[in-house]
């Protein structure tokens, strides 16, 4: 079957840098997406990683490793309203969604 | 900025009754779909729609039925609601192609069902 792995939740300080991991296992592969959602909010886009290596937004960041598997989403100099869960979500070979179960991630001062 | 508008953001309903949940986009997507929300769980999708008057299947369409008779409204009905279906419902548009393109969500429907 297909499978995405993610932390269930995470806890990181104010001005810190935290790394949410994502592993898949997936009939094919067409990209990877992170998507942050606020309690209560809609999903909003992040980032689309479908070939290898690092892609820096601003303060994210997004890294895919096809041959492993995996992906990382980096945030750098946590600010509060960082708090949120982190969905990631594999496209397969037919193009479909799979969507991992979030990773809520909690920022202290 | 794409807009999608979920007609409710929470709606009690009880065993057996019909539900309608409606969605709205305004950047002309062709894209729809419909997916549940639910605690531990990734997203589910129910049903999509490539264009008006069609539907497509997703992975959990039982107990759910869809309609899209304009390009810009896709309506979620819960023939007979059951307490399995309380859940968070997610309405998300995005422009054609397959599938890469990022999908735009809306705030969500928190259907209860008693």
């Amino acid at each position: 079957g297909q499978n995405i792995d993610q932390p269930t939740e995470m806890t990181a300080t104010e001005g810190a840098i935290v790394q949410i991991n994502c592993t898949y296992q997936t009939s094919g592969f067409n990209g990877l997406f992170w998507y942050q959602q606020h309690a209560g909010e809609a999903p909003t886009f992040l980032s689309y990683n479908v070939l290898d290596g690092l892609e820096e937004k601003g303060r994210f960041s997004s890294f895919l490793s096809r041959s492993k598997g995996y992906s990382y989403l980096l945030l750098k100099e946590l600010q509060m309203k960082d708090s949120a869960s982190y969905l990631c979500a594999v496209l397969d070979s037919n193009y479909q969604l799979i969507w991992g179960a979030g990773t809520k991630l909690i920022i202290k001062p | 900025d794409v807009k999608v508008t979920q007609s409710s953001r929470y709606l009690v309903k009880r065993t057996g009754e019909k539900v309608f949940l409606e969605c709205v986009q305004d950047m002309d997507h062709e894209n729809m779909f419909w997916y549940r929300q639910d605690p531990g769980l990734g997203l589910r999708l129910i049903y999509f729609s490539y264009d008006v008057k069609m539907k497509e299947k997703g992975d959990i369409p039982e107990g759910y039925s869809v309609s899209r008779e304009k390009k810009e409204r896709f309506s979620l009905i819960l023939e007979s609601a059951s307490t399995n279906q309380t859940s968070m419902y997610l309405c998300a548009s995005s422009p054609p192609g397959q599938g890469v393109s990022p999908l735009h969500f809306g705030n969500g429907t928190r259907l209860t069902v008693t």
